[in-house]
């Protein structure tokens, strides 16, 4: 059974940072192709990002919203996602989900951490 | 504001058949395969149904998908109370170079 487990979150301050980690079991990580999807209280899905296996190149893919700000990495040797969050604005208020993908199919999920940005 | 457009909300009788729609473009309907989720509410996503029509494994086959042009639609037959989620659509954008999601559709089973 795969299992993917976030931790992490927490409150942080506006312009603070934060990282994010998504343990995973069950599923040959160093093939996946990991993403973050996160929502917003009330609100809908929204993809944040992707990171490739290191097989398929290893390169990172952001949403428009969190470009520049937001890094992805991993570490195979660990079965570990990062999120590494800066600059970080209210508007990032949100559940932060850890996924596997095949482009806009997220296969599995985990049961998210809560990020807030409040001062 | 989403790229793929989706009706807020649903409702209908148990036992009945209700749709969910997902509109979009050429750039990610029009040339991509379609996935459905569905959000019961404080809990994760679930896969349902993948690459327009293939229900994902587990899923009870009450639950259909379908793709024509730039639209997709979810189908539920024979309701049941244990079926009112939120329901999302996903596709590939080809010109965002990324996934999309569609704005969300909340379930009624009244």
């Amino acid at each position: 059974e795969v299992q993917l487990v976030e931790s992490g979150g927490g409150l942080v301050k506006p312009g603070g940072s934060l990282r994010l980690s998504c343990a995973a079991s069950g599923l040959t990580f160093t093939n996946a192709w990991m993403n973050w999807v996160r929502q917003a209280p009330g609100k809908g899905l929204e993809w944040v990002g992707r990171i490739k296996s290191k097989g398929d190149g290893g390169t990172a893919d952001y949403a428009a919203p969190v470009k520049g700000r937001f890094t992805l990495s991993r570490d195979d040797s660990k079965k570990t996602l990062y999120l590494h969050m800066y600059s970080l604005k209210p508007e990032d208020t949100a559940v932060y989900y850890c996924s596997s993908s095949i482009a806009a199919l997220f296969e599995h999920w985990g049961l998210g951490t809560l990020v807030t940005v409040s001062s | 504001q989403s790229v793929l457009t989706q009706p807020p909300s649903v409702s209908e009788a148990p036992r009945q058949r209700v749709t969910i729609s997902c509109s979009g473009s050429s750039s990610n309907i029009g040339n991509n395969a379609v996935n459905w989720y569905q959000q019961v509410p404080g809990k994760a996503p679930k896969l349902l149904i993948y690459y327009n029509d293939q229900l994902s494994s587990g899923v009870s086959d009450r639950f259909s998908g379908s793709k024509s042009g730039t639209s997709a639609s979810l189908a539920i037959s024979g309701l049941q109370s244990e079926d009112e989620a939120d329901y999302y659509c996903a596709v590939w954008d080809d010109s965002l170079n990324g996934p999309v999601f569609g704005g969300g559709t909340k379930l009624t089973v009244l």
